[in-house]
């Protein structure tokens, strides 16, 4: 596609409830990242994918948090048993090149908005 | 941990060049240096990226001196529209796979 695509672009859940998360990166980018904002703060990286395959995991919050990529395409973040400390905006990106060796730019979707009541 | 630092805000006024200045004193040989901007409700936008002295695009320009311990994002004339959130980013320190921004420089742009 044009562009990075998350979705659903908001997520109301319950306390306790499990979430997925979509990304559905540009075309032929085989890096993908997913990020964490809280109102008001900073990005927090979660994890990246070369690939289908995520090298580090270290960036999880905790071992409620998993992610997975197929067919070197989407990519799902996955929350289980979601605390109201998980409401924030995830965002995701994509690029031709991993990391910050590459000379290609990071394109990132809108985000999906989770809050947890 | 992120290895870059900038000021938490700026302000400026309309038609004004603007200078963002950020340090980044451990940046790896082979790291690039990437400025990000981002609106509220939005995901970060890439604006410019370089390696060493200057690059040039439709809306910035990119000083990195040649030690590339620094590097200053310069934004022309700016207008309201440019009121945003300004990242710098570099590898990390233990991994230029993973992208770490920092806490970014808030540009207010005054009418």
């Amino acid at each position: 596609g044009a562009g990075v695509s998350q979705s659903p672009s908001n997520k109301v859940t319950e306390k306790g409830k499990d979430v997925e998360l979509r990304c559905d990166p540009i075309s032929g980018h085989t890096a993908l990242y997913w990020y964490r904002q809280r109102l008001g703060q900073g990005l927090e990286f979660l994890i990246y994918f070369q690939g289908n395959s995520a090298p580090d995991k270290s960036g999880l919050p905790s071992d409620r948090f998993s992610a997975e990529r197929t067919g070197e395409s989407v990519s799902t973040l996955t929350i289980q048993r979601t605390q109201q400390e998980d409401s924030a905006v995830y965002l995701c990106a994509s690029s031709l090149g991993l990391g910050t060796g590459s000379n290609y730019g990071y394109t990132f979707g809108s985000g999906t908005r989770l809050t947890v009541v | 941990l992120a290895k870059t630092t900038q000021p938490i805000s700026m302000d400026s006024y309309e038609g004004q060049e603007v200078n963002i200045t950020c340090s980044h004193n451990n940046i790896a040989t082979n790291d690039y240096i990437t400025w990000y901007q981002q609106f509220p409700s939005q995901g970060p936008r890439f604006i410019i990226q370089g390696y060493k002295t200057k690059v040039t695009n439709e809306v910035a320009s990119l000083f990195i001196p040649a030690d590339r311990k620094s590097s200053t994002l310069s934004l022309p004339r700016v207008s309201l529209s440019d009121t945003a959130v300004y990242y710098c980013l570099v590898g990390a320190s233990d991994s230029s796979y993973k992208l770490i921004f920092g806490s970014g420089t808030r540009l207010l742009v005054r009418p």
